[in-house]
């Protein structure tokens, strides 16, 4: 069965930028149709998703927050990656990674997340 | 973005009884050449990850018991719990996966009675 674990720094300062990994296993990161997928949940506005990436690169991000994020993927780990830049208060939240079994599927997959706080 | 409303924002039902959380989405997420709602439900417990139970409305997900069935088309859809066992407290989510950006409801927290 397949299991994602979110990693990363639980504190970032405001202006810099949030770096988490999500790291597979019990599967390739590059074999099926999978969309590997970051979200986070906030008390004010819930549930969020942020976007997604294929094992080919494909990516699609959140419109509201497409400035400012990029996920990409290392095959060659079993890994992708979100970034966040210019991160305010606005931005503290549990990150989720998950896994969709299509381009059109919810995801079935999660990690358990991590909570990011952003605080001087 | 689609905007999905639920209600009610919370709710109290004893156990053995029926527990019904309703869905709203601002635009139709059925999508006509398959016949397919893009709507999916998901249970989440205090520091859980959401999982999910229901998607295209009324599939459960293997695993998920037979008392949780999802109906609904179009912009209406209803999560039925048919007896409320205490487990099922928790918060339920709606979610459209029709359009980009993927959007959730704020949630329906369900409680004992």
């Amino acid at each position: 069965q397949v299991q994602l674990q979110e990693s990363g720094p639980g504190l970032v300062k405001p202006s810099q930028t949030l770096s988490l990994t999500c790291t597979v296993s019990g599967g390739s990161i590059s074999s099926g149709d999978y969309y590997w997928t970051w979200i986070r949940q906030t008390p004010g506005k819930g549930l969020e998703w942020i976007g997604y990436i294929y094992h080919s690169g494909t990516t699609y991000y959140n419109p509201s927050l497409k400035s400012r994020v990029t996920i990409s993927v290392d095959t060659s780990k079993n890994q992708f990656s979100l970034k966040l830049s210019s991160v305010t208060d606005a931005d503290t939240a549990i990150y989720y990674c998950a896994r969709a079994g299509g381009q059109y599927l919810p995801p079935l997959y999660w990690g358990q997340g991590t909570l990011v706080t952003v605080s001087s | 973005d689609i905007v999905m409303t639920q209600s009610p924002e919370s709710l109290a039902v004893s156990l053995g009884e029926r527990a019904t959380i309703n869905c709203k989405s601002s635009q139709s997420v059925l999508y006509s050449s398959n016949n397919k709602n893009y709507l999916a439900w998901f249970q989440q417990k205090p520091g859980q990850p959401p999982k999910l139970l229901i998607y295209w409305a009324s599939t459960r997900e293997s695993g998920v018991p037979d008392r949780f069935s999802g109906s609904g088309s179009g912009t209406d859809f209803t999560l039925t719990i048919s007896s409320l066992q205490a487990e099922d407290v928790a918060v339920y989510y709606c979610q459209q996966y029709y359009a980009a950006p993927i959007t959730f409801g704020q949630g329906t927290r369900l409680e004992i009675k």
